[in-house]
């Protein structure tokens, strides 16, 4: 079966870097999405990746190694507001994303 | 409008009842999803349109759901005899197209469902 994995939750400090674990095990794959979930809010697009290497925008860097099945989020001098759950997603051979559970981060001062 | 707009954003339902969930994509997405998260849990596929094709009704749990598109734009996610598990939050979600190297999907801020 298809199967995203990515820590239940994770802490951290204010002005710190963080990193988010992603495994996965698709059938095919055409991608991989990074989301930011507030609580209570929609999920928003942070990053994709398709090609290996690292992919850097402002605080937030994406890398990804398909031969390892493995991408990870790096945050960058945290913020109070980035305490949010972040989303992995995998999109398939048939184009449909597969969601890990989330990665809950709390930040603290 | 400049999002995704679902409404109502609370619904509290009992047991058996059915209830409709309505989703207003971004203007001009030709692709709609409908996803259910559970605490704790991923977002689970439930069904896609894609503009006049047939959608993807694969994820469905059960027969008991079905959603419908009208003219390419304002979506309607029905639940027919409500059960407590399917007291969720119902996100709706859409983007240009589907196929293609980016896709990137804009999410409606959901409906919290209770079935009480």
């Amino acid at each position: 079966g298809q199967n995203i994995d990515q820590p239940t939750e994770m802490t951290a400090t204010e002005g710190a870097i963080v990193q988010i674990n992603c495994t996965y095990q698709t059938s095919g794959f055409n991608g991989l999405f990074w989301y930011q979930q507030h609580a209570g809010e929609a999920p928003t697009f942070l990053s994709y990746n398709v090609l290996d290497g690292l992919e850097e925008k402002g605080r937030f860097s994406s890398f990804l190694s398909r031969s390892k099945g493995y991408s990870y989020l790096l945050l960058k001098e945290l913020q109070m507001k980035d305490s949010a759950s972040y989303l992995c997603a995998v999109m398939d051979s048939n184009y449909q994303l597969i969601w890990g559970a989330g990665t809950k981060l709390i930040i603290k001062p | 409008g400049a999002g995704v707009s679902q409404s109502p954003s609370n619904k509290v339902t009992e047991k058996g009842k059915d209830v409709e969930l309505r989703c207003d994509p971004i203007s001009g997405h030709t692709a709609l999803y409908w996803y259910r998260q559970s605490l704790g849990q991923g977002l689970e596929f439930l069904i896609y349109f894609q503009g006049n094709s047939a959608p993807d009704k694969s994820g469905l749990p059960s027969d008991r759901f079905s959603a419908e598109r009208t003219g390419g734009s304002v979506s309607t996610l029905t639940i027919q005899r409500t059960q407590q598990e399917d007291s969720a939050v119902y996100l709706c979600a859409s983007s240009f197209r589907r196929q293609g190297a980016r896709e990137k999907l804009f999410f409606g801020s959901g409906t919290q469902l209770s079935v009480l």
